[in-house]
């Protein structure tokens, strides 16, 4: 069994860009969360996926976007990159919605 | 509006001291809450929640609804207990969304 891996570890990107995070959720794992944490602060969830459905979502605007395969891997894609979106890009996996979350070592995403 | 606050961003006490680290939330429902720990260089994991009113590494929370605190605590510090705790509380509907605290970070000393 495998833990959720994300890709990639480390990416720089130019403002205005587009960016894809990916994420591979532990086996058997149908519900996926992503958050974003700014230097110095805790994780702010950006929106969970069940069963390649959205079924919550924070205070994030419509160009952070996400998908989950029918494998329950995701994708979060960010468009119109900021500044402010450089931070640690955290994926987590759960069994189901409201079970125990297991998270990945992140992605950090520097915007220059 | 849902928050969760911890008024600590460093802690440092001595090899086997008592610790607590506060957490209070802002919730109009009844709550879930949890509390994540980090060690260096480790991904963030699960530690305990309140559910499960069990004890892990030694540590144990309350969940106190008419203080809106949620504190962990633990008697005799180790040295190993160092590391970065996020207290975080589940909201339910439309779905799950998982609100953290901006974390404290606990310095054990020998």
């Amino acid at each position: 069994e495998t833990g959720v891996t994300q890709s990639p570890t480390h990416l720089i990107k130019t403002r205005g860009q587009q960016v894809t995070l990916r994420c591979s959720s532990q086996s058997g794992h149908n519900t996926v969360s992503w958050y974003q944490q700014a230097l110095g602060q805790g994780p702010q969830f950006i929106f969970q996926y069940y069963r390649e459905e959205e079924n919550g979502r924070g205070n994030f605007p419509p160009r952070f976007s996400g998908l989950q395969f029918p494998n329950y891997s995701s994708e979060l894609n960010v468009n119109a990159l900021e500044l402010d979106d450089s931070a640690l890009y955290l994926c987590a996996s759960s069994l189901a919605e409201d079970t125990e979350a297991f998270f990945g070592q992140g992605t950090r995403l520097t915007v220059v | 509006a849902q928050r969760v606050t911890q008024p600590e961003k460093l802690l440092s006490v001595f090899k086997g001291a008592p610790v607590e680290l506060k957490c209070n939330y802002s919730y109009s429902g009844s709550p879930e809450l949890f509390w994540y720990v980090q060690y260096s260089r480790q991904r963030l994991q699960l530690l305990l929640r309140h559910i499960s009113r069990e004890s892990i590494k030694g540590f144990t929370a309350d969940l106190n609804k008419g203080e809106t605190s949620f504190h962990l605590k633990k008697p005799f510090a180790q040295e190993e207990d160092s590391a970065m705790y996020y207290c975080a509380l589940r909201a339910h509907g439309g779905g799950f969304k998982t609100i953290f605290g901006a974390g404290t970070r606990l310095f054990v000393k020998a």
